[in-house]
């Protein structure tokens, strides 16, 4: 079964830091470019981060770039957000999705997990 | 890339046909996605490409348009369509701020 698990939500301070970790099976993860969603309660979604299959290219929304960090190991199915000086807006449902990809060309987010939660608060 | 959706919310019945609308703010010829999410649950795949429909997706569901206007459609509303519909880009990935499709 083609399968995401995210993990590594949880609670944290203002300011603070946190890892998630997406594992990956049923697929052959390296073969994928993948991305980090999130979801604030009771709002819509928001990308996050892309990185390409070989971690060649990556892209960051406005909104976290110089403070998270994706990096994915292939050779362990793992995807990876490194999350700094977190804020009250980070707080969110955390997902990982893996890009549909045809002839090429990136066309949707065709797998996705269960989501973590963050939860940014003192 | 902005996305607007109308409407914001619907109110329907089985069997209704339901049309959403999303319009980007600039051209992006067929890269749009649509997406079904329910309650607790994550984004569930629909329809690519705008109008290619996600393997094991009910045939009641299709999409139209390209450019800067697009429309999700479902033919015969079900009990189990009752959810919150996104767009997607995918030029700069983001997503419209969804259509909240419940029961009349």
């Amino acid at each position: 079964e083609v399968q995401l698990v995210e993990s590594g939500g949880g609670l944290v301070q203002p300011g603070g830091s946190l890892r998630l970790s997406c594992a990956a099976s049923g697929f052959t993860f390296s073969s994928y470019s993948m991305n980090w969603v999130r979801q604030a309660p009771g709002k819509g979604l928001e990308w996050v981060s892309y990185i390409s299959s070989s971690s060649s290219t990556i892209y960051y929304a406005d909104s976290v770039k110089g403070r998270f960090t994706i990096s994915r190991d292939n050779a362990k199915n793992s995807l990876y957000l490194q999350m700094n000086s977190l804020r009250d807006e980070d707080t969110a449902v955390y997902y990982c999705a893996r890009d549909k990809v045809v002839r090429g060309v990136i066309f949707a987010f065709d797998i996705w997990g269960q989501g973590t939660m963050v939860t940014v608060s003192s | 890339i902005q996305l607007t959706q109308s409407p914001s919310s619907l109110s329907a019945s089985v069997g209704d046909r339901v049309t959403i609308t999303c319009r980007a703010s600039q051209g992006i010829s067929s890269y749009l996605a649509w997406y079904q999410q329910k309650p607790g649950k994550a984004p569930k795949l629909l329809i690519y490409a705008a109008s290619t429909l996600q393997s094991g997706v009910p045939s009641r569901f299709s999409g139209s348009g390209s450019g800067t206007d697009f429309t999700l459609t479902i033919s015969s509303l079900q009990p189990e369509d009752f959810a919150t519909y996104y767009c997607q880009q995918l030029n700069s990935y983001t997503f419209g701020p969804g259509t909240k499709v419940d029961i009349k």
